[in-house]
């Protein structure tokens, strides 16, 4: 069964729209932790935040945010004022503190802002 | 800090040869993790050490791959022989604790034909 679902697979919206990336989990640990992380068209990896279970204020971090909701096991992520070079493909993950340190990846998210 | 270094960035080799990927951590991290992604199967872990310590090699597709940490600073992945369904792009990742999120190196694509 897979951990991570992210529904979306490809999403276009126009610049300066504000888009929402959804992400719902699965686990049976009550110590958890959640990630997003972007991979631009270079193909790098880069992380974006982690959450962990006990913890589930929401964060902002200038035009990002990230909505933590246990009660439907959801993790979601949204670009205010969307820009061109937020353009790539957002992939949530979770890591479970029973399972080891794996992360499971979700099969991420595409996203394009057009310009 | 330099990052998580792999090399090489890009590798093209014919099938049947060798191929070895290289991997730098982040010094200071205990956890080693290695990936491949592909458009298919999307980013899968192949294998993790902690400590120079092979912890999980379950995602290792066959005996044809394997990897080695000999020491805190350095692994390998190795294919031999390679085929061309090994294609994708292996990402190389450290950990200071392992769950407190990867950083990921540039990653290799490896084009085997």
């Amino acid at each position: 069964a897979q951990k991570v679902t992210q529904a979306q697979t490809e999403i276009s919206v126009v610049e300066k729209e504000d888009v929402t990336l959804d992400c719902v989990y699965e686990t049976r640990d009550t110590t958890y932790y959640l990630f997003w992380y972007k991979q631009p068209p270079s193909g790098e990896l880069v992380f974006l935040i982690r959450r962990n279970s006990f913890d589930e204020q929401n964060e902002i971090s200038g035009r990002y945010s990230w909505n933590f909701q246990k009660s439907t096991s959801s993790f979601n992520f949204t670009i205010t004022a969307s820009q061109v070079v937020d353009s790539a493909v957002y992939f949530c993950a979770l890591s479970e503190r029973n399972t080891g340190n794996q992360f499971y990846f979700g099969t991420g998210t595409s996203l394009t802002v057009i310009p | 800090d330099a990052g998580v270094i792999q090399s090489p960035r890009h590798e093209v080799t014919e099938m049947g040869q060798e191929v070895t990927l290289r991997c730098k951590p982040i010094s200071g991290h205990d956890y080693l993790f290695w990936y491949r992604q592909t458009m298919m199967r999307g980013l899968e872990l192949l294998i993790y050490f902690n400590n120079n310590v092979p912890i999980d090699d379950s995602g290792m597709p066959e005996d044809r791959f394997s990897a080695k940490m000999p020491n805190a600073s350095f692994s390998t992945l190795k294919i031999q022989p390679s085929e061309p369904r090994d294609s994708a792009v292996y990402f190389c990742a450290s950990s200071l604790r392992g769950d407190d999120g990867y950083t990921f190196g540039s990653g290799t694509r490896l084009t085997v034909v």
